[in-house]
């Protein structure tokens, strides 16, 4: 069972540039999020989407897009890279009331 | 709106003793879920315990236990015999068990809590 798998683990991008975080999972579930983690903090909500098509967003979206064509892909869109947007991302998924399974994490640096 | 909050942002515990992180919450909700995970340096977020909160009973997994004060709305790990393995940072974290609202499902995270295991 892969779980949930998050791509790339590392990135650099200069500011202005664009990137796409890649998340998938391979078990079904509907609930899929994407979060951020700043030093001294807990996870941030940026995303999430309930199913395939149905996107909304968290408590901090801006800078960021989202799609959902299937169940299984959840990708992040950077748009015009900012500093501000230095972070470790992290994709998740859930099912149903169980617990969230979490993919290993981006760490993220605008220069 | 869910917050939780962790007073401690820094603990240390001597190898083989044990160690309360503390957790508290606010919500008006009646039915949700708790978890405490570890972030060790690798970064990946490990579920260590989960407690839901129409259970009285607190949940506990081998050295891992949690006391859970739902009218006071606390929700501290206790960490028993602890291992230099145990170093890292710990997060409480809520969900509503309500899944037609506005948080989905949605995790809120405190800012955790960094646990040293000193040998």
């Amino acid at each position: 069972n892969a779980g949930v798998t998050q791509t790339p683990k590392f990135r650099i991008l200069k500011i202005g540039q664009s990137m796409t975080l890649q998340c998938a999972q391979d078990m079904n579930h509907n609930y899929m999020y994407w979060y951020r983690q700043d030093p001294g903090m807990g996870l941030k909500l940026i995303y999430y989407s309930v199913g395939a098509g149905i996107t909304d967003k968290g408590e901090v979206p801006n800078g960021y897009n989202v799609s959902r064509s299937t169940t299984e892909d959840f990708p992040l869109r950077l748009e015009l890279a900012a500093p501000s947007q230095t972070s470790v991302y992290f994709c998740a998924s859930i099912r149903g009331e169980g617990e969230a399974f979490f993919g290993q994490g981006t760490r993220l640096t605008v220069v | 709106a869910q917050t939780v909050t962790q007073s401690q942002p820094e603990m240390s515990v001597q190898e083989a003793e044990t160690v309360t992180l503390s957790c508290t919450y606010d919500t008006s909700e009646s039915d949700y879920y708790l978890f405490w995970y570890k972030q060790p340096p690798s970064r990946q977020m490990i579920l260590v315990i989960r407690q839901e909160a129409y259970k009285q009973q607190n949940a506990t997994e081998n050295r891992f236990s949690v006391n859970f004060q739902k009218a006071a709305k606390s929700f501290s790990l206790k960490i028993s015999d602890s291992q230099l393995g145990d170093a890292a940072m710990y997060f409480c974290a809520y969900r509503s068990a309500m899944w037609d609202g506005g948080s989905q499902g949605n995790l809120i995270f405190g800012k955790g809590t960094k646990l040293s295991v000193k040998p």
